[in-house]
């Protein structure tokens, strides 16, 4: 199975919103509701911002949301902070089960 | 607070076998309903999930590595560990263990340790 398509990256001023998108086929992301993002900080590991399409762990900001139209899912940004520059990645279960996932390329997001 | 941390070699030849351990802290491994996982990164590259296994052994591979990959466990020890054999440079990466919750999410994460492949 071939990673999830992310755009390569996106950048947004300071209080503006973003959106990144993350597309799978059929049996990826249309199939499941359990898309995941991660943001990485360099040289840190990920950490889960979004999980089940649109659920926000306790801890993470509510500026973080997630939504799923087909087999796109995609993570938006509002009031976009400095801290919020990092790579995103979308993640999804694969080949028709939950043993097996998969992983978007990757976006990272510039702070302008 | 779960916490993981990967040990293990950082440099391995081609052709070895790649080892490495993930200390789990903080909770029991044998609590049911997670996943111990290992996913890996490439130099400046995407996620890659390599598999995972359950406390009671079961394991579930990325179908692309299962001929080299094996994940197990040590309950006596709260570790699990990765083989992955007959490496190459393109295994070179940078490895993190990491815990899959019920609710379909990888979290904590460790740290993750470079392994770089290389004569």
């Amino acid at each position: 199975q071939s990673a999830l398509t992310q755009p390569a990256s996106v950048s947004g001023s300071p209080g503006q919103s973003i959106t990144i998108s993350c597309s799978g086929i059929n049996s990826d992301v249309g199939s499941y509701n359990f898309v995941s993002w991660y943001q990485q900080h360099p040289g840190k590991a990920p950490k889960v911002v979004i999980y089940e399409v649109s659920k926000r762990p306790s801890g993470v900001s509510n500026r973080f949301s997630g939504s799923m139209s087909g087999n796109t899912a995609s993570l938006t940004i509002s009031g976009l902070q400095a801290e919020d520059e990092a790579e995103y990645f979308c993640c999804s279960n694969a080949g028709g089960s939950t043993t097996y996932w998969v992983f978007g390329g990757g976006t990272k997001l510039t702070v302008l | 607070q779960v916490q993981l941390q990967e040990s293990g070699p950082g440099l391995v030849k081609p052709s070895q076998t790649l080892s490495l351990t993930c200390n789990v802290s903080g909770g029991s491994l044998r609590s049911g309903g997670y996943y111990w996982t290992w996913i890996r990164q490439h130099p400046g590259k995407g996620l890659e999930w390599l598999g995972y296994i359950y406390y009671t052994g079961n394991t579930y591979y990325n179908p692309s590595l299962k001929s080299r990959v094996t994940i197990s466990v040590d309950t006596s020890k709260n570790q699990f560990s990765l083989r992955l054999s007959s490496v190459t440079a393109a295994d070179t990466a940078v490895y993190y263990c990491a815990r899959r919750l019920v609710n379909n999410l990888f979290d904590p994460w460790g740290q993750g340790t470079l392994v770089t492949v290389s004569s």
